[in-house]
């Protein structure tokens, strides 16, 4: 079954706090990215990945940082959480090149 | 940075009538156009791409694009309640970060029965 899986679904956290979410894919996909949606802002992409260790900061990198070191998984996280990161964060995968991209289901994130 | 802007907001039709949804971009030199859905609580799903200048037809979809408007529109032809939800669309684009789509905010379509 070719998916992005995303863990966890929903998580409260209080501002000061680490995130570490979560994401694999079983498609062999080269290409990750980690993106948030919020109303009115749409999808804003924050890193891409490459490939394993081969990482590039998107158009809001700010705050957080990934990790790569599996092509099937890649975290996104966010050191000392602030309110503002409050979001839903999706992970996508993608062949190399390509824009037919995968999304998983998004982890819902509230900062207190 | 490339900028895409959707039209309406919001839009609502009967069941079997035809959806026409618009969405502007800023580069005539983007790379493809796409468009995704987004049902609520799941993640968006690629629908449907264009590259070249006309039109694609695919099931009940139709994608139209104009370079030099820098406009492309998606009809949903026979409109079905399960058609209902949030429609991206995202241009693909090159830059310092490689490759990456920038997504509209989106077009919510409700189709009544």
């Amino acid at each position: 079954d070719m998916k992005v899986t995303q863990m966890p679904r929903y998580l409260i956290k209080r501002m000061g706090e680490n995130v570490l979410l979560e994401c694999g894919q079983d498609m062999s996909h080269e290409t990750m990215y980690w993106y948030r949606q919020d109303p009115g802002l749409g999808l804003q992409l924050i890193y891409i990945s490459y490939d394993v260790d081969s990482n590039s900061e998107g158009d809001i990198p700010k705050g957080y940082r990934v990790s790569r070191k599996k092509r099937e998984h890649f975290s996104l996280i966010l050191d000392s959480a602030k309110t503002n990161q409050t979001s839903v964060y999706f992970c996508a995968s993608s062949f190399a090149g390509r824009s037919d991209y995968t999304f998983g289901s998004g982890t819902r994130l509230l900062v207190i | 940075q490339e900028k895409v802007q959707q039209s309406p907001e919001s839009l609502i039709v009967p069941e079997g009538a035809m959806s026409s949804l618009n969405c502007t971009f800023s580069n005539s030199a983007s790379q493809s156009i796409w468009w995704y859905q987004q049902h609520p609580g799941k993640g968006p799903e690629a629908l449907i791409s264009i590259f070249s200048n006309g039109n694609k037809k695919e099931g009940r979809l139709t994608v139209y694009l104009n370079r030099a408007s820098l406009h492309v529109s998606l009809h949903i032809r026979d409109s079905q309640p399960s058609d209902s939800a949030v429609y991206l669309c995202a241009v693909s684009t090159y830059g310092s970060s490689g490759n990456k789509l920038i997504f509209g905010i989106g077009t919510l379509l409700s189709v009544k029965p």
